[in-house]
């Protein structure tokens, strides 16, 4: 099956810092990446969509100048939070479609990074 | 109105027994429709898609949709404590929008 991974799983950090999160996609190349981030007990809200080669979309309310993303490759995608303060924190998901699977619109999921700003 | 709606619960079953997740959705254009499951602390991973009026089975879950009604559900039959997730709905008009999930509990 599809197999998306993200690195890091976890991180701490301090206040005004940046962080930078992968997603790679692992058995597969995807065109198209996305961004969610989910906070506690809520659900998945979509940031940007990462196209490959070309500028991401980003989502209304998204900073496209805080939340920095680059897809220079059909497998990597990269998501860089600059700045990072503490209501950033939050749960960063990437998903990417495998146009393979025949199911164009279907989207697998990284693991997700955890991030904390102190 | 929410454009894909989820009671959050939770639902609680016992072993064995059927789990009926429930979701609506606010816009009649929206094509393709799917289910995931997250464990806490994890991120979704897919159950089932489904695309046609009418079910479709996969093992022990069985997807049914309504365009109509604007209803989409997902049955879990012999529920197992293994099962105990949120389950989230997630409906594509032109992107991916999920509900806030329904919170399922398989007690022994």
């Amino acid at each position: 099956g599809a197999v998306v991974s993200q690195h890091p799983s976890w991180v701490i950090c301090k206040s005004g810092t940046s962080v930078k999160i992968e997603c790679r996609s692992l058995d597969f190349q995807a065109t198209t990446m996305f961004w969610y981030r989910q906070f506690p007990k809520q659900s998945l809200m979509l940031m940007a969509t990462s196209n490959e080669g070309s500028k991401a979309t980003y989502e209304q309310g998204v900073e496209k100048d805080k939340f920095l993303i680059n897809h220079a490759s059909l497998t990597l995608s990269t998501l860089t939070v600059t700045s990072a303060h503490p209501e950033d924190s939050s749960f960063y998901i990437c998903s990417a479609r495998d146009l393979s699977s025949g199911t164009q619109e279907t989207q697998y999921f990284g693991p997700g990074t955890r991030l904390l700003v102190l | 109105q929410k454009e894909v709606e989820q009671n959050s619960g939770p639902l609680s079953v016992p072993e064995g027994a059927i789990a009926s997740l429930n979701c609506t959705y606010s816009d009649r254009g929206s094509q393709s429709f799917f289910w995931y499951r997250q464990y806490s602390g994890k991120s979704p991973e897919l159950i089932m898609f489904i695309y046609s009026n009418g079910d479709k089975e996969d093992g022990r879950f069985t997807a049914q949709l309504n365009k109509a009604s604007q209803y989409v559900s997902l049955l879990i039959r012999d529920s197992q404590p293994s099962d105990s997730a949120t389950y989230l709905c997630a409906v594509n008009p032109d992107k991916l929008i999920f509900g806030t999930g329904t919170r399922l509990q398989v007690f022994p």
